[in-house]
């Protein structure tokens, strides 16, 4: 089983639609959870952070659920513009106390007119 | 925000030869530097953590003696492609966390490297 795992996709949807991604991860003392947003052939940008509480930026909400190991992303009114490749980063412990940034590969979304 | 660059971005280079590609970062002390290759439409792998002044950790499958990692300073960490094939022609991604943090990590632009 893979420490990080995402449905690749893709989601294809129209402009306006909600569309929703989860991302599961196997080790349970993992912390600190993000989003990132790949454009093709560009480098990861950081999209948003990931807690408990649930977290909302504008169309998008990230929200952990540490008992089931997942978090998600909701992204409401859909743009063209959101046509990318959202990836999921989870913190996994390693040794002596470290964290390391372990990636999922990513989920593609296309959104069209 | 916290900036990362990361140089050459492009770099094309014939079978055999030594690439170093350079990470740096601009605003902020790195005690951690990542190293990361992605494939064509697949997910970023972790190569390697480097810390600064000490040996880098690498992951499992990849080579030490081939993808040389030096982190000399709190702000420059350098990648080497020791004897390139072109199954290592790749995007290679650095990112770099900050001293203060555990977690955050700022990615640099990454370098397009392609062996001939």
């Amino acid at each position: 089983r893979k420490e990080v795992e995402q449905d690749p996709g893709p989601f294809n949807v129209p402009e306006g639609a909600t569309v929703a991604f989860n991302c599961t991860y196997s080790n349970s003392a993992s912390q600190s959870f993000f989003w990132y947003r790949q454009d093709c052939r560009k480098e990861p940008k950081l999209l948003m952070s990931v807690y408990s509480s649930g977290n909302e930026d504008g169309r998008f909400t990230a929200q952990l659920n540490r008992a089931s190991q997942y978090i998600s992303l909701l992204i409401r009114d859909s743009k063209l513009s959101d046509s990318a490749t959202y990836l999921c980063v989870v913190n996994i412990p390693a040794s002596g106390g470290s964290y390391i940034p372990t990636f999922g590969r990513g989920t593609s979304l296309i959104v069209h007119p | 925000g916290a900036v990362v660059s990361q140089h050459p971005s492009r770099v094309i280079c014939k079978s055999g030869t030594s690439v170093k590609i350079e990470c740096r970062s601009l605003d902020f002390q790195a005690t951690t530097m990542f190293w990361y290759r992605q494939f064509p439409k697949q997910s970023l792998m972790l190569m390697a953590t480097s810390n600064e002044g000490s040996k880098a950790t690498y992951e499992q499958g990849v080579e030490k003696d081939k993808f040389l990692i030096n982190h000399a300073s709190l702000t420059l960490s350098t990648l080497t492609v020791t004897s390139a094939h072109p199954e290592d022609s790749s995007f290679y991604i650095c990112s770099a966390r900050d001293a203060a943090s555990l977690y955050e990590q700022y990615f640099g632009p990454g370098t397009r490297l392609t062996v001939t």
